[in-house]
């Protein structure tokens, strides 16, 4: 069955870089795009970036400065990478598998930026 | 950029009452392709988000058709009529059609 799952650091320093993993599972990066989406503490959703099938990225216009998005298809993960983290950037983070619709969804990973 | 703005903020129910939820748009969502990328999706308390509705008015696998997604252009609703315990919680316009942005949410709340 559909499943992705997020992994990552709970914590991480200001200024530092955040590095989260997604792998998932029954089905091909090659086939659906994945996408990240967070949610800070009690407060609403943010699109941040996507991975496409075909490879191609493309990122939250706010945050494009600062967000890298890859991914390596023979292990089925695709990686965010975030620099420059401030506190406002604690968050749950997802990623969610898109085709006519997030459809799946993994449980998040929490991230706290603090020194 | 556009910017999703849902009304109410919260909508306290009764069970077995109908809710509407509006979403309108700062610029239609009207694709180049003629299709409107629109969609609802509902969050349970300590939930992931889950999807209710996409292309305006589709209802995705599963979904009850109490959950009636509608509206064109820069204006849409959600309606759910019979409110039952498990559609308690926060819902989420979300547009893909420019740069994808959700709205603010919508807390559907027992009175």
């Amino acid at each position: 069955q559909v499943q992705l799952k997020e992994s990552g650091p709970g914590l991480v320093q200001p200024s530092q870089t955040l590095s989260l993993t997604c792998t998932v599972s029954g089905f091909s990066l090659m086939d659906y795009s994945v996408h990240w989406v967070r949610q800070p503490p009690g407060k609403g959703l943010e699109w941040m970036g996507r991975m496409k099938y075909d490879g191609d990225t493309y990122y939250n216009s706010a945050l494009k400065s600062r967000l890298s998005i890859s991914r390596d298809t023979s292990k089925s993960q695709v990686f965010l990478k975030m620099n420059s983290l401030q506190t406002e950037d604690t968050a749950i983070y997802y990623c969610t598998r898109s085709y006519y619709g997030y459809t799946y969804w993994g449980q998040g990973v929490m991230v706290t930026v603090s020194s | 950029d556009v910017v999703l703005t849902q009304t109410p903020v919260a909508q306290p129910v009764t069970l077995g009452d109908q809710a509407s939820i509006s979403c309108r748009s700062s610029q239609s969502l009207v694709h180049s392709n003629g299709n409107t990328y629109l969609e609802w999706y509902l969050q349970k308390p300590g939930q992931s988000p889950q999807l209710l509705i996409y292309k305006v008015s589709n209802r995705f696998s599963g979904v009850p058709d109490r959950f009636i997604g509608s509206g064109s252009g820069s204006d849409f609703t959600l309606k759910i009529s019979r409110v039952e315990p498990e559609d308690l919680g926060v819902y989420y316009c979300f547009q893909a059609t420019h740069e994808n942005t959700f709205g603010a949410g919508t807390k559907l709340e027992l009175k």
